[in-house]
Formats: C-alpha cells, structure tokens, sequence
C-alpha cells in the first residue's frame, strides 16, 4: 500500500462546479498535512495546509480526519484557471521530518 | 510568500558527464532543504534531506555517491549528478523550509526545478 494515496483523475468539470478530492495516508504518526498545487512543467506551489478544524480559503476548503486517516480538498465554482494537479502531502513521522507526495490528481475545468 | 530560486533552469549535456545544480533560499535562512525528482506523469520522489553543515541524508534507492548534495549555508544547497546518464533525465526540484514562529507546521517552498536531458 502506498503511503499517501490519490485518485489520479482525470476530473473533467465544467465552470462553476463543485468538485472533491480524497487522499489518504497510510502513517497514523503522520503530523502535518498539505494540498499543494501543480502545474503542467511547473514547480509544486502550496494551496492551503490541512487543520484538524478544517479550514477554508476562498473557494477551497480542506478537511482532515485523523481517525480514518483521510483529507479532502473541496473546490467551489470551479473556474478554468483551477485546472491543475492536486498534491496531497503528508510530513513527519516517528523518526522526524519527513514528506510524502501523493501522486497528485489531476483536474481539468471547462468553458 | 518565500523564495526558492534554482539555476540552472535546463541543463542538456552528454553522457558521463557532471551537472551541478544550485538551489537558493533568497529572503530567508532555511533551517533544511529538500532534494526531489519528478519523471513525467509521477509524483514528486524525495532524493534527500539536507541539513546546513551537516551530510545529507539520502532516501533508499538513491545513490549519494552519484547525487552528491553540498549544503554550504543556510541559504545554498547543491546537487550535483555525477556521471549522469540518459536515465538521470529528469525534472530535478528543491525546496526549503523555514520555521515561523508560533507555527507548528512546516511549509516547504519550492524552486522552479531544473530540467536535466542527458543524451
């Protein structure tokens, strides 16, 4: 099993849509979480970090739930420019820091 | 947000040759730097954890005699890939983090990535 698993997509959405994303973590130790995003030949950029709480930025809204050992980032009024790969990422572990990638689910918007 | 910087952005050379490649931290000191790979279409691959002063820790599979990692300051590391081969072609990426006070997670900042071709 990997350690921090993704759907890879693609999610195909027209503008305006609501769309979800689901990552789970394999590491119960696991500390901090991430979404960051991806764009095609570009460097990853960080979208939001992942509180118990839940939290929300804009449009985006992340979740985490420890006991099952999943995030979620929601994604309101999708616009065209939203169209990237998604990267869930998980630090640390009992041995220290550590980061772990998903592979990343991608998402494209439509007109 | 900070900046990472990494030159070169591409790099094309022949086989058994060397690359180095420089990743900056520019408005701020970075407590550790982060050394990834990324082939098309897969996800970001931790190469190494470097730490200022001290020798990189090296993830498995990944050779530290062939992907020497220097980390000089707090505001440089280096990779360098050593007798690099087509199959070290690759999107190699850096990052670094900064503690922020009264922040209990730790934000990675990414470089721009430097692309490497070896023919």
């Amino acid at each position: 099993r990997k350690e921090v698993e993704q759907d890879p997509g693609p999610f195909n959405v027209p503008e305006g849509a609501t769309v979800a994303f689901n990552c789970t973590y394999s590491n119960s130790a696991s500390q901090s979480f991430f979404w960051y995003r991806q764009d095609c030949r570009k460097e990853p950029k960080l979208l939001m970090s992942v509180y118990s709480s839940g939290n929300e930025d804009g449009r985006f809204t992340a979740q985490l739930n420890r006991a099952s050992q999943y995030i979620s980032l929601l994604i309101r009024d999708s616009k065209l420019s939203d169209s990237a790969t998604y990267l869930c990422v998980v630090n640390g572990d009992t041995g220290g820091f550590k980061t772990i990638f998903g592979a990343g689910t991608r998402l494209f918007v439509k007109a | 947000g900070a900046v990472v910087s990494q030159h070169p952005s591409w790099v094309i050379c022949k086989s058994g040759t060397s690359v180095k490649i420089e990743c900056r931290s520019l408005d701020f000191q970075a407590t550790t730097m982060f050394w990834y790979r990324q082939f098309p279409k897969q996800s970001l691959m931790l190469m190494a954890t470097s730490n200022e002063g001290s020798k990189a820790t090296y993830e498995q599979g990944v050779e530290k005699d062939k992907f020497l990692i220097n980390h000089a300051s707090l505001t440089l590391s280096t990779l360098t890939v050593t007798s690099a081969h087509p199959e070290d072609s690759s999107f190699y990426i850096c990052s670094a983090t900064s503690w922020t006070s009264g922040r209990t997670q730790e934000t990675q900042y990414f470089g721009p990535g430097t692309r490497l071709l070896v023919l």
